[in-house]
């Protein structure tokens, strides 16, 4: 089975540019959670989606912005690119998102983003 | 909040070496605990997880006991090879009704071994 997809795998920006970020979760998932990593540091969370709508949101400006599509694939954006944008990110799909049971999120490769 | 402390790096260690990476925690509710795993050039992957106190969460030879008392999940392999070598991370996620159920890392810890 396929794991969790991303594209593309990487891409260079220059500031003050836009970029989107697809993610095809894991067949069957319904919730997909985007990260940023920063080099050299841990994934900083920035959505999580379910059933097409955001269920959570990081400490992240409004310059970042995602959807959920109805076949649970995601688009990440990000508008006015700062250097600081600079960064892997990671999607992460789940099969659910309600109840008290801790679901496991598998992670794909990642979007190396690289502003100029 | 919550947060992850991980033991800083690098850690570099000889095959068959024994293997600690320290973790501790805290949060805001009753956390589940994970190490991840990520090799060069890779996402993450799960290497093992404990949702409850005193649970051990186990793969491939490593280890982690959930430490309530001591807000810990150190991570343990007796023997390790060179195919260890990757960045570790720990991290929580908690549940709470309507709440997002992100994972907070901790800033990860690089390991080397040499053969």
């Amino acid at each position: 089975d396929a794991g969790v997809t991303q594209s593309p795998t990487h891409l260079i920006k220059t500031r003050g540019q836009q970029v989107t970020l697809r993610c095809s979760p894991i067949s069957g998932h319904k919730s997909v959670s985007w990260y940023q990593q920063v080099l050299g540091q841990g994934p900083q969370f920035i959505f999580q989606y379910y059933e097409k709508e955001e269920r959570g949101r990081g400490n992240f400006p409004d310059r970042f912005s995602a959807r959920q599509f109805p076949n649970y694939s995601s688009e990440l954006n990000v508008n006015a690119l700062l250097l600081g944008d600079s960064a892997l990110y990671l999607c992460a799909s789940s099969l659910v998102w309600r109840g008290r049971t801790p679901h496991e999120q598998f992670f794909g490769p990642g979007t190396r983003l690289t502003v100029l | 909040g919550n947060s992850v402390t991980q033991m800083e790096g690098p850690v570099t260690l000889s095959e068959e070496a024994f293997l600690t990476i320290n973790c501790t925690y805290t949060a805001t509710g009753y956390p589940s605990l994970f190490w991840y795993v990520q090799y060069p050039g890779e996402g993450l992957q799960l290497l093992l997880k404990a949702t409850k106190a005193d649970d051990k969460g186990s793969n491939k030879g490593f280890e982690a006991t959930y430490r309530k008392e001591t807000t810990s999940f150190h991570l343990e392999k007796g023997s390790v090879q060179v195919s260890d070598s990757a960045v570790y991370f720990c991290a929580l996620q908690v549940i709470s009704s309507g709440s997002a159920r992100q994972l907070t890392f901790g800033s990860g810890t690089q390991l080397t071994v040499l053969p």
